[in-house]
């Protein structure tokens, strides 16, 4: 079974700090993304990377940076939180071409105070 | 970026009863996709479907893919108190990115 693996449950943060949310899947997908999931809004999408040190915005990457320097690692940085990036945040990776399906990670509910 | 429009934002229903939700768009997919998401949890793929027309089944569950590529809907039969989520379709054109619909809550009462 697919295996993407969040560093992190909870976090709590405080406004400012640099804070950095870590993804980790183990089948060699070539695909990774980042969302945030709000109330009434679904799950939208951040950042994704389509290959190693490859990446491209999403819908809302404003406040955010990703890192991809691994195949199996994704990171998503919060340059500097503000309390309107309380969210979960939710990673996945799926393997490239449109026949495969993604698989996500179990969240990260991220809290800036 | 492109749009899902998923209804009903929420359901509530006793147990044993049929459930349908939908989504639809004004863009043409490649690939629709549902997902369940329990409460604190990531969300789990329930059916993809690959092709226009495709009628899938995983249990109680049974999906379609719309002939238009622009809508699919998700029925559950006879559900139960573990049905109890919030239910996520997803399309995909090419390139591996995915447009997620706002969410459908269901809750079931015993």
């Amino acid at each position: 079974d697919v295996k993407v693996t969040q560093s992190s449950r909870y976090l709590v943060k405080r406004t400012g700090e640099k804070v950095f949310l870590e993804c980790v899947q183990d089948m060699d997908h070539e695909n990774m993304f980042w969302y945030r999931q709000d109330p009434g809004l679904g799950l939208r999408l951040i950042y994704f990377s389509y290959d190693v040190k490859m990446k491209e915005k999403g819908d809302i990457p404003e406040g955010y940076s990703v890192s991809r320097e691994k195949k199996e690692r994704f990171s998503l940085i919060l340059e500097s939180a503000s309390t309107n990036q309380t969210s979960m945040y939710l990673c996945a990776s799926k393997r490239g071409g449109d026949a495969d399906s993604a698989f996500f990670g179990q969240g990260t509910r991220l809290t800036v105070v | 970026g492109q749009q899902l429009n998923q209804s009903p934002q929420s359901m509530f229903i006793q147990e044993g009863e049929d459930v349908s939700m939908n989504c639809t768009s004004s863009s043409i997919f490649n690939t629709w996709l549902w997902y369940k998401q329990d409460p604190g949890e990531g969300p789990v793929l329930l059916i993809a479907l690959y092709k226009a027309g495709e009628l899938t089944s995983n249990g109680r569950l049974t999906a379609q893919f719309g002939i238009t590529r622009k809508d699919s809907f998700l029925n559950i039969s006879a559900s139960i108190p573990s049905d109890v989520g919030i239910y996520f379709c997803a399309g995909q054109t090419s390139g591996s990115r995915l447009t997620f619909g706002e969410g459908t809550q269901l809750t079931v009462n015993p």
